[in-house]
């Protein structure tokens, strides 16, 4: 039973359109996360959320949009996609470990194309 | 910002052979750093997750975090091909809710 899980895992869309990217956890964390991964890139923070109501703007946020409406539940969304946010997209929930100790768990992640 | 880079970019290593990964990251100030297993079309699996100088195993992984140096190291003992994968190191900014990647070094273990 996956705890983080992303849906879709697939998605192609078209220049112009609009495109959300859904991601749900079980871990009962208060932060969760997005990135996108692309060759030569590693993995890239685009937003991220430290509770209900909550977004931040990650490294590269330009473009896109978040939204956490419950503690289970945070969403990317592409308002107007463009072929440059073809990529995979992951995402994680996270929680302290004590002190400054920390750690991040991540979805399987979704692969998306802008045609 | 954190800057996180990782050599080599590719490593090929017989089976059971050791193999080191290496992460280098410019604030010596963080204190999260942990190594990643990606493989090919999956999400990424925890190996490893250090706080403090010196080493931490976990089973076959061991992580050894220089900050004085700025670099956190990966050692593979006995590798299998299962191993093959992408690994990435992260390390935390001075906010240790986000973690910075490097873009990971492509492992190859041959039988």
């Amino acid at each position: 039973e996956a705890a983080v899980t992303q849906s879709p895992r697939n998605k192609v869309a078209v220049t112009g359109g609009k495109v959300t990217l859904s991601c749900n956890q079980t871990n009962n964390h208060n932060n969760m996360y997005w990135y996108r991964q692309d060759t030569g890139h590693g993995l890239r923070l685009i937003h991220y959320s430290y509770g209900v109501g909550s977004t931040e703007k990650g490294d590269i946020p330009d473009g896109y949009k978040a939204s956490r409406p419950s503690q289970e539940n945070f969403s990317l969304i592409l308002e107007l996609a463009t072929p440059s946010q073809t990529s995979v997209y992951f995402c994680a929930s996270g929680d302290a470990l004590g002190g400054s100790s920390y750690e991040q768990y991540f979805g399987p992640g979704t692969r998306l194309t802008v045609l | 910002q954190q800057k996180v880079q990782q050599s080599p970019e590719s490593l090929t290593v017989s089976e059971g052979a050791m193999a080191s990964l290496n992460c280098t990251f410019s604030d010596r100030s963080s204190d999260n750093f942990r190594w990643y297993r990606q493989h090919s079309g999956k999400g990424l699996e925890v190996l490893v997750s250090i706080f403090s100088d010196g080493e931490k195993e976990e089973g076959s992984f061991t992580a050894h975090l220089n900050r004085a140096s700025l670099h956190v190291f990966l050692h593979i003992r006995e590798p299998q091909p299962s191993d093959s994968a992408l690994y990435l190191c992260a390390v935390s900014g001075t906010n240790y809710n986000v973690l910075y990647f490097g873009s990971g070094t492509k492992l190859t273990v041959e039988p």
